[in-house]
């Protein structure tokens, strides 16, 4: 498989449910990212992982936990969520720079679409 | 923190006419500038980037330009054909070095046969 994958596609939960975001980059990228899309909304940054270490979160709430493993794979843990919280969550990668940004462009996985009821 | 501005009103021409979205910032200047294309249900798909440096680029029938004085970024597409009907999303980089975009709300465009 190739570009940037993502499982489920979809997902519904309890607000008491645990679950968790999948994302697998096979670009042989070191930057990952997470990001929320909620309708009318422009797309949030969450989460920047560089090269396994976690560089940036945006304020996100402890229900979401990320966690990378390693620099191709991506997680996303969510806990007793609220129904706010449904929306498409969107995975991305890039080939990452440890000196500064130099606007390497994103490619997006296709999401999950999650519900929490 | 940076802030984009983008037409949320969809932007509706007729097929063959050049459709031209908006991109305005308000704070610090980019060293460069993104646009994406999002299809309903589908993730962003890179399209240009453009620098600081650099006035215009152009890619196939998408031309990009990018004034600092102005804050701006125009984005055209020529010839527009009705597979050309999306969102389209404008990014800068946040102010940390982190690879950290800023996405507009984006722009839809519909492009009437």
């Amino acid at each position: 498989e190739t570009g940037v994958t993502q499982t489920p596609r979809h997902l519904v939960m309890g607000m008491t449910n645990k679950k968790s975001l999948k994302c697998e980059q096979h670009l042989g990228h070191n930057a990952m990212y997470w990001y929320k899309q909620s309708a009318k909304k422009p797309l949030e940054l969450m989460f920047v992982y560089n090269f396994k270490e976690q560089t940036e979160n945006n304020s996100v709430p402890s229900r979401f936990s990320p966690e990378c493993p390693n620099s191709s794979h991506l997680f996303l843990h969510l806990h007793t969520l609220q129904p706010e919280d449904s929306a498409l969550y969107l995975c991305a990668s890039s080939r990452g720079d440890r000196t500064s940004g130099r606007g390497n462009e994103q490619f997006f996985g296709p999401g999950t679409r999650l519900t929490v009821l | 923190s940076q802030k984009i501005e983008q037409n949320s009103e969809a932007l509706n021409i007729q097929e063959g006419k050049t459709a031209t979205l908006t991109c305005n910032y308000t704070n610090y200047s980019p060293a460069y500038l993104q646009w994406y294309r999002q299809d309903p249900g589908r993730g962003p798909v890179f399209l240009l980037l453009i620098r600081e440096n650099e006035k215009e680029k152009r890619k196939e029938r998408l031309k990009v330009t990018f004034d600092t004085t102005l804050k701006q970024s125009l984005f055209h597409i020529t010839a527009s054909q009705p597979a050309d009907s999306a969102t389209y999303l404008c990014a800068l980089p946040g102010s940390s070095n982190t690879g950290k975009l800023i996405f507009g709300q984006g722009t839809t465009l519909q492009v009437k046969p």
